[in-house]
């Protein structure tokens, strides 16, 4: 069952924030957000596996809701460097090496 | 640094035509995963394989499609025979039994006229 993804697309003006959703209908194991820019391949840019958990590097970060059924990427005070398609990968099965389903993706497209 | 590599990088073929894709997983990786991304289906799993043992290929089309691992460095994608279709970035991944995190090649993009 494919974690749902919201909003599908954004456009900001280069400083303002965002906020990236990904739900699931049922308890996740992680959650994984990658980073793809346009011709290349998704990069990984974090995990999170504990319920309540918040994470991040330099101005990106992320949340996995008491739940875990919703995880949130925040952008702060976002570059151009930051535009490009956001996805979150999800596991429901315990341990590791197991498959990720991933989200429809995030457009996002930061303007000067 | 390590990073999974993937040969070819770009692939152009006629209808019919057999097509392989290599990628070498980072060292020391045991898990492999093959995605195909397209604009309308986006990022699909077509098979992944743990230690060099199949786990999953319910994604891909059987009757053309096949994946195979002949030692610990090399994961191998065949279409035969391609078609229009199969039009695509084909990415491999790789990543280590402790964890579920992937980290995917450059990709091969696949045009089949």
């Amino acid at each position: 069952q494919q974690p749902v993804q919201s909003p599908q697309a954004v456009i900001l003006r280069e400083g303002e924030d965002a906020v990236i959703n990904c739900s699931s209908s049922k308890a996740l194991y992680s959650v994984h957000w990658y980073r793809q820019k346009h011709g290349e391949a998704p990069i990984f840019l974090m995990i999170l596996l504990k319920g309540g958990e918040q994470k991040g590097h330099d101005k990106i970060s992320a949340s996995f809701n008491e739940k875990k059924q919703q995880s949130s990427l925040y952008l702060t005070a976002s570059q151009l460097s930051y535009s490009g398609t956001y996805f979150c990968g999800t596991s429901w099965v315990t341990g590791g090496g197991n498959k990720l389903t991933f989200g429809t993706g995030t457009q996002l497209k930061v303007e000067l | 640094d390590a990073r999974v590599t993937q040969t070819p990088r770009h692939k152009v073929t006629e209808m019919g035509q057999e097509v392989t894709m290599r990628c070498q997983p980072i060292l020391g990786h045991n898990t492999v995963f093959w995605y195909r991304q397209t604009m309308m289906q986006g990022l699909e799993l077509l098979a992944y394989f743990r230690n060099r043992a199949p786990l999953d290929d319910s994604g891909m089309p059987k009757d053309r499609f096949s994946a195979e691992m002949p030692d610990a460095t090399l994961a191998t994608l065949k279409i035969q025979p391609s078609e229009p279709r199969d039009s695509a970035v084909y990415f491999c991944a790789s990543g280590w039994a402790g964890t579920d995190t992937q980290y995917f090649g450059p990709g091969t993009r696949l045009t089949v006229l």
